[in-house]
């Protein structure tokens, strides 16, 4: 099973400034891999897939890049609705994982 | 608009039996695979199952092969998924999503889930 790592788990910003997330894989997923959002109370929402490709309706404040086993989720300028949880999951192989979250949340 | 509505959910007791449906509408269900995640109270998401849009295709987590299974009935464009032999760590949110139009095996659209506890 490919194990995804996401850091850091929590991630302390303000409105404006500009959040890195990070997901590692314990092999390479090629770029086989997309990156969710869940705010509380709600279901998650694509908004990468194949590492890099915007899901449609998604800001384009957010943005993905990598390959392999390292990949980043960045989202240039945070806005107020931008703070909630975010998931990354390959489907390179079965089973198809997810990681284990990072919580963007206001500093 | 895509729309997934799952329902089934409750409290069963460990060893007992559950049935979760997802009504899908918005799109042409029969031409979608669809998979039920699951999330534990506070924790991440796991994928539990998921099947191919004329149903030949399935296949399970490991946590639950044996113990659930996968249906659809594109008549009634509905997803299933039977849940037998209970434990405590089955409690979670289900979730049915459809799989991505790019043909990769991401998750497009989701229901609002269905809590499943299994408590004594």
């Amino acid at each position: 099973e490919i194990v995804l790592t996401q850091s850091p788990a929590t991630l302390s910003l303000s409105a404006g400034e500009r959040a890195t997330l990070s997901c590692r894989a314990s092999q390479s997923v090629s770029s086989y891999l997309a990156w969710y959002q869940q705010k509380p109370g709600q279901a998650p929402s694509l908004l990468i897939y194949d590492a890099s490709n915007r899901a449609t309706g998604v800001p384009a404040r957010f943005s993905g890049s990598g390959s392999g086993t390292d990949f980043t989720l960045t989202i240039s300028s945070l806005e107020p609705e931008d703070f909630a949880v975010y998931y990354c999951q390959q489907c390179s192989k079965w089973p198809l994982t997810f990681g284990g979250g990072t919580k963007v949340e206001i500093k | 608009e895509v729309q997934l509505l799952e329902s089934g959910g409750g409290l069963v007791q460990p060893g007992g039996s559950l049935r979760l449906s997802c009504a899908a509408s918005g799109f042409t269900f029969s031409s979608y695979s669809m998979y039920w995640v699951r999330q534990a109270p506070g924790k991440g998401l796991e994928w539990v199952s998921g099947i191919s849009g004329s149903g030949g295709s399935i296949i399970y987590a490991d946590s639950v092969k044996g113990r659930f299974t996968i249906t659809r009935d594109n008549s009634k464009n509905t997803l299933y998924l039977q849940m037998d032999s209970l434990r405590a760590e089955d409690t979670a949110l289900y979730y049915c999503a459809r799989r991505h139009g790019s043909g990769n095996y991401y998750f497009e659209s989701w229901g609002q889930g269905t809590l499943v506890t299994v408590s004594s």
